[in-house]
């Protein structure tokens, strides 16, 4: 099955700051990668996600980029912000199961 | 988006009983529904695919007879964890596939159970 690992599990920047989270997969066969934040006891949000047919996607201080030859995939947050802290989750997708990372918590220094 | 609803979002109960968590697709039908658990601070570790009208798939290592899995319909899949122990005690999500060319997961509330 999938295999899907994320690093960092922790991350503190200075407000202000990027913040870089890179994950990696098994499966080459997995198309689509969704980017969660959750928060302490609620349910994990999709931030942004990309699929296989796409190198890079941004939406606003959110970008992710993605790349299939070395099965790897990174979320970029730039001006980062207190709210921005969080766990975040990586996780890959055939369209059928979805295998997630192990989590990056992000603190955001004011 | 489509909007997934879990109930309850905590409990607690005694060990040696049974506790049922709902997950309810509310706008939308849910052929395929997920459960997951997670540990504090931890990732979410799918336990079973649920699909409506015939027997959840579960990953391995997930006991089967523990954790009941029943998909009756279109709109609601049900998590059962049969007598209870304390190391059961964990945050459980379902998410569900809105089947509509969306491959996005949407989550529900999750559900925060504890055994005492």
């Amino acid at each position: 099955g999938e295999n899907v690992e994320q690093h960092p599990s922790t991350l503190s920047v200075q407000e202000g700051d990027s913040a870089v989270i890179k994950c990696t997969y098994s499966d080459s066969a997995s198309n689509y990668f969704p980017w969660y934040k959750q928060e302490l006891g609620k349910r994990p949000q999709l931030i942004i996600d990309i699929r296989s047919n796409v190198g890079e996607k941004k939406d606003q201080r959110i970008a992710v980029t993605l790349n299939k030859t070395a099965k790897h995939f990174s979320l970029h947050i730039t001006e980062t912000q207190p709210e921005d802290s969080a766990v975040y989750f990586c996780a890959a997708s055939t369209g059928n199961q979805f295998y997630f990372g192990t989590g990056t918590s992000l603190t955001v220094i004011p | 988006g489509a909007v997934v609803s879990q109930h309850p979002s905590r409990v607690i109960c005694k060990s040696g009983t049974s506790v049922k968590i709902e997950c309810r697709s509310l706008d939308f039908q849910a052929t395929t529904m997920f459960w997951y658990r997670q540990f504090p601070k931890q990732s979410l570790m799918l336990m079973a695919t649920s699909n409506e009208g015939s027997k959840a798939t579960y990953e391995q290592g997930v006991e089967k007879d523990k954790f009941l899995i029943n998909h009756a319909s279109l709109t609601l899949s049900t998590l059962t964890v049969t007598s209870a122990h304390p190391e059961d005690s964990s945050f459980y999500i379902c998410s569900a596939e809105t089947g509509r060319g969306y491959t996005e997961a949407f989550f529900g509330q999750g559900t925060r159970l504890t055994v005492v």
